[in-house]
């Protein structure tokens, strides 16, 4: 059975730092993993899809690099600003199934 | 078309009442899935359609939940005899296929009294 975790749980930074959020996923057959960002009472809103293939996906400030025989994954989010405060959730989509496997989030603050 | 649309936004039920949500996936996408979400914690995979095919459904899926999808547009998700641990953000989300991006609505908050 797949397993996501990812650490930290909580993060608080200030403006304009340069921060890193982690996932690790238990089981490397793999289709592909996909960061979300949700704000309080809302629904996810993708930010990045990475194949099993690639090695790295960009978009704007954020970055998120695939290391599938590890089983890991990290989100780069390039000089912070408030309005990236929401919780970010990383999922696998495993080769065995169609349902996608969640962390369970970290909530980042970035305070101005 | 605007992106995966979910409705209602919010519903409270009363403990042992039957309730129903909608979930309209972006046109081309073929693909549907239901998701539960509790307070703190990732969203839990409920069932998966490939058009009008029920295809995977998760033992969270209970004799009490059911859910549809006539034709392979829009679905239901129908929660019978609801309890207080129904209480969840129920999120829906399609994808044209295995490999690409899901994308997700803005879910249904059920609050069980």
């Amino acid at each position: 059975k797949q397993e996501v975790t990812q650490i930290p749980a909580a993060l608080s930074v200030p403006e304009g730092e340069n921060l890193v959020l982690n996932c690790s996923f238990t089981d490397s057959a793999i289709y592909n993993l996909q960061w979300f960002r949700q704000d309080p009472g809302k629904g996810l809103t993708s930010l990045l899809l990475i194949q099993s293939s690639q090695r790295e996906q960009t978009s704007g400030r954020l970055n998120a690099s695939l290391d599938k025989s590890s089983g890991r994954s990290t989100l780069y989010i390039a000089a912070s600003q408030p309005g990236d405060s929401a919780t970010y959730l990383c999922a696998v989509k495993g080769t065995s199934g169609s349902r996608l496997t969640f962390g369970e989030g970290t909530q980042l603050t970035v305070n101005p | 078309d605007t992106g995966v649309s979910q409705d209602p936004r919010h519903k409270i039920t009363k403990r042992g009442q039957n309730v129903t949500f909608r979930c309209d996936p972006i046109s081309e996408h073929n693909r549907l899935y239901w998701y539960r979400q509790t307070l703190g914690q990732g969203p839990e995979f409920l069932t998966y359609f490939q058009n009008e095919a029920q295809l995977e459904k998760s033992r969270l899926l209970s004799d009490r939940f059911s859910a549809e999808r006539p034709k392979g547009s829009f679905s239901t998700l129908e929660i019978q005899r609801t309890e207080q641990g129904d209480s969840a953000m129920y999120l829906c989300a399609s994808s044209t296929n295995m490999n690409t991006e899901a994308f997700f609505g803005q879910g249904t908050r059920l609050t069980v009294v």
